[in-house]
């Protein structure tokens, strides 16, 4: 079963710092992998998605990459604004025929930005 | 609408209770999916339909859990009987094309579930 580790589990930052969230992956098999963001009390909103071929993508201050290779990726969020304090979560969905409707969650890193 | 809606966004039921979560997704959207997620925990799958039919239901805990989808657009989560262990947040998910291609899920803000 494919497992999804996320490091650090919470991460404190002072305002304005570059910063790097962990997501490692067991299975390299996979279609794509999505990252997203969860806010207290709210579902999850997606930030990029990331197809098996590629290599990277990047939205605004934010850019994914991937190595599926060694089961990584890596979200670097540029200039962190409090705004930004979220728990951030990545998700991997399997090649399809393989039996796994699903996505397979890590279980997030929570992120404080301080002004 | 804009986004996936589900309600009711809290749900106090006593142990033994039966409770239905309803999911509304985007519409047109092919793909859902329920997720059960714990306190500090990632979601988990629980099932997935594509239009009407349910494809896969191997993440559903017990046969105390069903959902359907009957025309292919909203969908209810049935728990009967809830225990403790029920309490989650359920999240619904949909997504445009069938399961496989190229389109991110879109989730819904939950159903906060507690059992007492």
């Amino acid at each position: 079963k494919q497992e999804v580790t996320q490091i650090p589990a919470a991460l404190s930052v002072p305002e304005g710092e570059n910063l790097v969230l962990n997501c490692s992956f067991t299975d390299s098999a996979i279609y794509n992998l999505q990252w997203f963001r969860q806010d207290p009390g709210k579902g999850l909103t997606s930030l990029l998605l990331i197809q098996s071929s590629q290599r990277e993508q990047t939205s605004g201050r934010l850019n994914a990459s991937l190595d599926k290779s060694s089961g990584r990726s890596t979200l670097y969020i540029a200039a962190s604004q409090p705004g930004d304090s979220a728990t951030y979560l990545c998700a991997v969905r399997p090649l399809p025929g393989t039996g796994a409707n699903n996505l397979f969650f890590g279980t997030g890193t929570r992120l404080t930005v301080i002004p | 609408g804009a986004g996936v809606s589900q309600s009711p966004r809290y749900k106090v039921a006593k142990r033994g209770q039966d409770v239905a979560l309803r999911c509304d997704p985007i519409s047109g959207h092919v793909s859902l999916f329920w997720y059960q997620q714990a306190l500090g925990q990632g979601p988990e799958f629980l099932t997935y339909f594509q239009n009407e039919a349910q494809l896969d239901k191997s993440g559903l805990p017990s046969d105390r859990f069903f959902a359907e989808r009957p025309e292919g657009s909203v969908s209810t989560l049935k728990i009967q009987r809830t225990q403790q262990e029920d309490s989650a947040v359920y999240l619904c998910a949909s997504s445009l094309t069938r399961l496989g291609a190229r389109s991110p899920l879109h989730f819904g803000n939950g159903t906060r579930l507690t059992v007492t």
